[in-house]
C-alpha cells in the first residue's frame, strides 16, 4: 500500500539554525498537509498546499515557515532561526482530493531544538 | 475557534469487550469525521471515516454520525490488548480549495488481560 514517506526521523538542530523537513506524499495525491504536535499535547494543522500553492494556514505559520514542492514528488517545510519552543513532532500528509478523502499521514519528523 | 472535544481517558476495558469512544465537534459547517489511531511516539493511522449520519462498520470498529447532536463516536468489538493507544477524533472542515483537520486531545484506550 503506497505510503508518505518522511526525512530525516529525527533532527537535532541549534536554536536559531534553519531546517528543511523533507516529504513524498502518495503519488497520486493532489493536497498536502503538515502538521505538527507538541509533546503531549493535540496534533495542530500547520499549512495545505494544493497546486504549488498554500491554500490555508494557521495562525502558527508565520514568516518564520515556508513550504515548496521543488519537484513532482517532494514536499519540504523550512523552519528558519528556529526556536525552543519549535521543538515537536511534524507530520507530513497528503489526500487524493478534499471532499470526503481521508488524509494519510508519514511517520513524522521528531525535531528538537538544543 | 472550532473545537474538538474527547475524553482523555484511560477509557479501560477488558480484552473481549466493547470499547466506545466519543467526540463532540463544534462546527456545524464540519463535513468528514475521521476516527485515527496512535501509538505512543507514533504518528496518526486512519482507522475510519465517516460523512453521513448514522453507522459505518468496518470489520471490530462501527464510526457512528449524528450531525444534529454534533457527537461522532467509534465502537471497538471484541477489543485486544493491541488495540491499546490513544484514538484520535478528528473534524474536515472545506473552504475552497482548502482543507484541514481539527484534531481532539486524543482518548487514551487500555485493554486489560
Amino acid at each position: 500500500e503506497p505510503e508518505v514517506t518522511q526525512t530525516p526521523s529525527h533532527q537535532v538542530t541549534q536554536m536559531g539554525q534553519e531546517v528543511i523537513l523533507r516529504c513524498v506524499p502518495i503519488s497520486n495525491h493532489l493536497y498536502f498537509y503538515w502538521y505538527r504536535q507538541i509533546l503531549g499535547q493535540k496534533v495542530e494543522f500547520l499549512v495545505s498546499f494544493y497546486n504549488n500553492e498554500i491554500s490555508e494556514k494557521s495562525e502558527i505559520f508565520d514568516d518564520q515557515f515556508s513550504v515548496e514542492r521543488p519537484d513532482g514528488s517532494n514536499f519540504t517545510l523550512k523552519i528558519r532561526s528556529t526556536k525552543l519552543e519549535d521543538s515537536a513532532m511534524y507530520f507530513c500528509a497528503s489526500s487524493r482530493g478534499l471532499s470526503n478523502q481521508p488524509q494519510h499521514f508519514g511517520d513524522g519528523t521528531r525535531l528538537s531544538i538544543l | 475557534q472550532k473545537e474538538v472535544e474527547q475524553n482523555s481517558g484511560p477509557l479501560s476495558v477488558p480484552e473481549g469487550a466493547i470499547a466506545s469512544l466519543n467526540c463532540t465537534y463544534s462546527d456545524r459547517g464540519s463535513q468528514s469525521f475521521f476516527w485515527y489511531r496512535q501509538y505512543s511516539g507514533k504518528s496518526p493511522e486512519l482507522i475510519m471515516f465517516i460523512y453521513s449520519n448514522g453507522d459505518k462498520e468496518d470489520g471490530r470498529f462501527t464510526a457512528q454520525l449524528n450531525k444534529a447532536s454534533q457527537y461522532v463516536s467509534l465502537l471497538i468489538r471484541d477489543s485486544q490488548p493491541s488495540d491499546s493507544a490513544t484514538y484520535l477524533c478528528a473534524v474536515n472542515n472545506i473552504d475552497g480549495t482548502a482543507s484541514k483537520l481539527t484534531f481532539g486531545t486524543g482518548t487514551r484506550l487500555q485493554v486489560t488481560l
